[in-house]
């Protein structure tokens, strides 16, 4: 079966630097949503999206923006990337009134 | 706002003995989700389990199960006959269905599984 597509799956940076983390949520899921894993810690929640409206924010900082595109793949735009941007991204997809959400396999930004 | 605790921050089982993780967690609402998720060394995020907090019923699912005990806001998983490939963070997670389906995660445990 599908699953939830992330890419890159690894990206280095430097400082002051933009990125752009891509997901492709399973087919058919119309909500995704983003995570950020810092070292050693647990996931963040960063902000989701419905039916290409942003749906629910959490702990973005400013200096990232995401949208969801109208084939439902979402983009995490990161800029003036800092060190402590360092961390695993996740992306996660699912339909909307169901509560299992499907994680990507993630994609491991490092700034230097 | 919602809280995850896990007060274990690393366990480790003999392979084919049972294993209990612990997960407490602080919540007002009555509608909500309880999860638990395991990341391997690859730091995929898997679901394992997932109880419904209206259900009294504890979920199960093969050698996972879980102990919900809703007054205590307690959520363990047991783990039975553990495997190798159960070497991994386990992180328990919530979700508050009315103020969107975003999960809170604890601080994960990570759990050895030794030969």
């Amino acid at each position: 079966a599908a699953g939830v597509i992330q890419s890159p799956r690894h990206l280095i940076k430097e400082k002051r630097e933009t990125a752009t983390l891509k997901c492709y949520p399973i087919p058919r899921h119309d909500t995704v949503y983003w995570y950020q894993q810092g070292p050693g810690q647990d996931p963040q929640f960063l902000i989701s999206f419905y039916e290409k409206m942003q749906s629910d924010k959490g702990s973005i900082p400013d200096r990232f923006s995401a949208q969801q595109f109208s084939d439902y793949h979402s983009e995490l735009n990161m800029s003036s990337l800092e060190l402590g941007d360092s961390a695993l991204y996740f992306c996660a997809s699912s339909l909307v009134g169901i509560t299992e959400a499907f994680f990507g396999q993630g994609t491991r930004l490092t700034v230097v | 706002a919602q809280t995850v605790t896990q007060s274990q921050p690393e366990m480790s089982v003999q392979e084919a003995e049972t294993v209990t993780l612990s997960c407490t967690y602080d919540t007002s609402e009555n509608n909500y989700y309880l999860f638990w998720y395991k990341q391997p060394p690859s730091r995929q995020m898997i679901l394992v389990i997932r109880q419904e907090a209206y259900k009294q019923q504890n979920a199960t699912e093969n050698r996972f199960s879980v102990n919900f005990q809703k007054a205590a806001k307690s959520f363990s998983l047991k783990i039975s006959d553990s495997q190798l490939g159960d070497t991994a963070m386990y992180f328990c997670a919530f979700i508050h269905l009315n103020a969107g389906n975003m999960l809170t995660f604890g601080g994960g445990t990570r759990l050895m599984v030794k030969p």
